[in-house]
């Protein structure tokens, strides 16, 4: 059953510390998005990577926010430092150029700054 | 003219009833317009999706209803049960642009 995997579920944290999210797009996908879910600003794109290059992060807080692909199967998603109003879910999502415009998602990763 | 407009922000439909979400859009480059599911604590999961070359598509209880010409498409629930009980998403992008531009979700709620 192949699916995105994210770690971790939930994260505590507080203000100013770093926080690494992480990602294993399912196996063959080669595109590879982020998101941030907030109940004011819904679904977002942060961030997006095919064939692990970076195509598209004008999403994404550049002086704190980072995203990497470091191989095929991990990305992640850095914060530093982090900041109370980067408290949201955060979801990884892949998908395939060749399978069409589908993106499956993964659980989500909890982010709490206090 | 990236916005996907979506609504009702929030919809409740009794059991067996037919619950139906609507999503408006400017950009006429979109080419492929999915729905996505979630539930509580999950990720959105992909539900169904069209292309604008048919005007309807059908998945079990599932349709999408699609009109080119007014720039507007729904998601159609029939014979709604509890277990739809969830927010849904409509999204579209273009050719060669695999970005989704997401609408603002519908919180649909299911009553016995």
């Amino acid at each position: 059953d192949a699916r995105v995997t994210q770690t971790p579920r939930h994260k505590v944290t507080e203000m100013g510390q770093e926080v690494t999210m992480r990602c294993q797009p399912i196996l063959g996908h080669n595109t590879v998005f982020w998101y941030r879910q907030t109940m004011m600003q819904g679904l977002e794109l942060l961030a997006y990577f095919r064939n692990r290059a970076p195509l598209d992060d004008s999403g994404m807080p550049k002086d704190r926010f980072s995203a990497e692909m470091p191989d095929a199967t991990l990305a992640t998603l850095k914060i530093q430092p982090s900041e109370p109003r980067d408290s949201a879910v955060y979801f990884c999502a892949s998908g395939s150029r060749d399978r069409g415009d589908e993106q499956y998602f993964g659980p989500g990763t909890r982010l709490t700054v206090t | 003219q990236q916005q996907v407009k979506q609504s009702p922000q929030s919809l409740i439909v009794q059991k067996g009833g037919i619950s139906i979400i609507n999503c408006a859009y400017e950009n006429t480059a979109f080419d492929y317009f999915p729905w996505y599911q979630q539930f509580p604590g999950k990720g959105p999961a992909l539900l169904i999706a069209i292309r604008p070359d048919v005007s309807e598509k059908k998945e079990g209880r599932f349709t999408i209803s699609f009109n080119k010409s007014a720039k507007q498409f729904s998601l159609h629930i029939m014979d709604s049960q509890p277990g739809d009980s969830a927010t849904y998403f409509c999204a579209a992008n273009s050719f060669g642009n695999e970005k989704l531009t997401f609408g603002t979700g519908t919180r649909l709620t299911i009553i016995p």
